[in-house]
């Protein structure tokens, strides 16, 4: 079974700080992904990565980046936090490119 | 401009009856179809997929069917269980071959199917 691991269920932290989010996957997958999630919204591209070291803008990038300097392991990092960015955060990896994605549990990160 | 819609935010079932959740979308582009089941505080699962070179999935008590001509699709549970409550998503990709968006899957709002017993 694919498993995607994520750093932390729970988060809080306050406005202005810097935030990191980790995502583990342990089934050798080219491609990982950043979502966020928010109610009437969906699942919103955040950044991805098809290759170590190589990342790629999704659809709401702004205040966000992220890295990848293992195959499996991709970074979420918030520059200066704030509200807005407060959200359900979902890693997702998968094996080929546009095909089924497998998602960790979510990080709930609430900004004050 | 939202290229894949679930226009209905919920829907209510009895417990044995069919459910049946619907997707449309405007990119002809899209080849791959898929849908993934969410529970409250938990990440997505994915539940079936589909290719554009077919019209119907099935697997088990769940089915997808896909008009690309009405560049729609629709998954139907039957029979519905108290257990498939849940948010279901619909997404899309293009072509899979290597470069920028083609890895990306493109998600509707999603639908909130409740299963009453």
């Amino acid at each position: 079974d694919v498993k995607v691991t994520q750093s932390s269920r729970y988060l809080v932290k306050r406005t202005g700080e810097k935030v990191f989010l980790e995502c583990v996957q342990d089934m050798d997958h080219e491609n990982m992904f950043w979502y966020r999630q928010d109610p009437g919204l969906g699942l919103r591209l955040i950044y991805f990565s098809y290759d170590v070291k190589m990342k790629e803008k999704g659809d709401i990038p702004e205040g966000y980046s992220v890295s990848r300097e293992k195959k499996e392991r991709f970074s979420l990092i918030l520059e200066s936090a704030s509200t807005n960015q407060t959200s359900m955060y979902l890693c997702a990896s998968s094996l080929s490119a546009g095909h089924e994605q497998y998602f960790g549990p979510g990080t709930r990160l609430t900004v004050t | 401009d939202q290229q894949v819609k679930q226009n209905s935010p919920s829907l209510s079932v009895q417990e044995g009856r069919i459910s049946i959740l619907n997707c449309d979308y405007t990119n002809s582009m899209f080849d791959y179809f898929l849908w993934y089941k969410k529970y409250p505080a938990e990440g997505p699962t994915f539940l079936i997929s589909i290719s554009s070179i077919k019209d119907k999935n099935e697997d088990g008590r769940f089915t997808v069917f896909l008009n690309k001509s009405a560049k729609h699709l629709s998954l139907h549970i039957v029979p519905s269980q108290p257990g498939d409550s849940a948010v279901y998503f619909c997404a899309a990709s293009g072509p899979g071959y290597s470069g920028g968006s083609n890895y990306k899957l493109t998600f509707g709002k999603g639908t909130l199917l409740t299963v009453n017993p």
